[in-house]
């Protein structure tokens, strides 16, 4: 069974940093393309960032380009997303999830990162 | 840049059909698909390529295309069928987008 689980999320003020982590199990992590998610409180749902197998290919929506880095760890069966300089319209659930056939196919339950002084 | 248009609410009664629309340039039947989501929940895909349905997606749930709209259409809808659904499709390169979400109620 695929199973993704989030963490990281929190408080932070503008302009700080956060680290989201997403343990991922249930399949060969290293062959799979990963993505990033978020979905703003009542809002709907944004894709942020996509990751390719070995990690060394990345893209990102342009309303994070330049300020998050999403990265994995295959020997950690690890997803990664660091966020700097975050703003208050990064507050927001973040999903973590695979993608398979250029459809995120099976998601995390979400962390939240609120962004506010 | 590229967009996706949903209604942002459909009402349906009981075992009716529902349609909900997504319009956009990078959408076709190759690439777009299709989430449901409940409150509190993570997003479930219920159409996925080639208008396949994953494993547990009752078979009343099917998509169709024509031109640059897609259509989930529920047919038979039912209480649980209430949720906000969105529309998605891949760019062609390597990114992705959702539609603003559509909220079905089943009333």
């Amino acid at each position: 069974e695929v199973q993704l689980m989030e963490s990281g999320g929190g408080l932070v003020q503008p302009g700080g940093s956060l680290r989201l982590s997403c343990a991922a199990s249930g399949f060969t992590f290293r062959t799979y393309w990963m993505t990033w998610v978020r979905q703003a409180p009542g809002a709907g749902l944004e894709w942020v960032a996509n990751i390719a197998p070995l990690g060394d290919v990345s893209y990102y929506a342009d309303s994070v380009m330049g300020r998050f880095i999403i990265s994995k760890d295959s020997a950690k069966d690890s997803l990664y997303l660091q966020m700097n300089s975050l703003r208050g319209d990064d507050t927001a659930v973040y999903y973590c999830a695979r993608w398979h056939f250029w459809t995120p196919d099976h998601w995390g339950r979400g962390t939240l990162v609120t962004v506010s002084a | 840049s590229y967009d996706l248009t949903q209604p942002s609410s459909v009402s349906v009664s009981p075992g009716q059909t529902a349609r909900i629309t997504c319009s956009g340039s990078v959408v076709t039947n190759q690439y777009a698909r299709w989430f449901r989501q409940k409150p509190g929940q993570a997003p479930v895909v219920v159409i996925f390529k080639d208008n396949e349905r994953p494993s547990g997606i009752p078979e009343r749930f099917s998509a169709s295309t024509s031109g640059s709209t897609v259509t989930l259409t529920i047919s038979g809808a039912q209480f649980e069928d209430e949720a906000d659904y969105y529309c998605y499709s891949a760019t062609g390169d390597n990114r992705g987008i959702f539609g603003g979400g559509t909220k079905l109620t089943v009333l």
